[in-house]
């Protein structure tokens, strides 16, 4: 049971143009979202996170909004750089506190020159 | 460099035999967690540790096994290990603070069940 769902594996933007990601979920618990990037043989770097109470959080080029009830965020990369050319992971956790964190299956963004 | 340190970096083993992992969590860090990656799938959590207690348990097999010590480093012992077992295990770490759930990770350990 795939409680966070990342449905596109993959995605390719054209450099300077926004890339947007989408996550889904279905776990109504979940209270506090999370995105990770991650290049080939490293470990996932945290990225931006929103809670709950929050609809929106932005952290320079990358921003997260969150629609709870529709159970879906997306992160949104403006301008897209080729260093963001990475898998990004989605993940949630159904309590501040706790790190328990539910991941998704990423998604391969590739960024166009 | 996130200051998640983890050991070894590949391993390659048989079936039947038995691996231990071994993490490093960040200076201060008082929570790990263990996450396993397999091919195509997403980081599945195995189980966390904070501050040489388990405090919460995933998807983590019987025959998976891991402790944290007093000095916080933590060590994911894998035994009878099968085909399926091969993927990259992560070690994460956190200072657990209130109202923050950065969780950072180290480059993992891939194990590769021949």
């Amino acid at each position: 049971d795939q409680q966070v769902k990342q449905n596109s594996p993959s995605l390719s933007v054209q450099e300077g143009r926004i890339s947007i990601l989408n996550c889904d979920y279905t776990n109504s618990m979940f209270d506090y979202f999370l995105w990770y990037k991650k290049y080939p043989a490293e470990g996932p770097t945290f990225l931006i996170s929103i809670s709950s109470i929050k609809d929106k959080n932005e952290d320079g080029r990358f921003t997260v909004f969150l629609n709870k009830s529709a159970k879906h965020l997306s992160l949104h990369i403006v301008p897209s750089q080729p260093g963001d050319s990475a898998v990004y992971f989605c993940a949630a956790s159904a309590e501040r506190g706790n790190e328990k964190l539910t991941f998704g299956t990423g998604t391969r963004l590739t960024i166009i020159p | 460099d996130s200051g998640v340190t983890q050991t070894p970096k590949h391993l390659i083993t048989a079936t039947g035999q038995r691996v231990t992992l071994r993490c490093s969590p960040r200076s201060g860090d008082l929570s790990v967690y263990w996450y396993q990656q397999s091919l195509d799938q997403g980081l599945q959590f195995l189980i966390q540790y904070y501050n040489g207690e388990e405090r919460a348990k995933g998807n983590i097999l019987e025959r998976f096994s891991a402790q944290q010590f007093p000095d916080l480093h933590s060590e994911l012992n894998l035994s009878s290990l099968e085909l399926g077992d091969s993927a990259l295990y992560f070690c994460a770490s956190s200072a657990h603070r209130q109202g923050g759930n950065t969780i950072y990770f180290g480059e993992g350990s891939w194990l590769t069940v021949v």
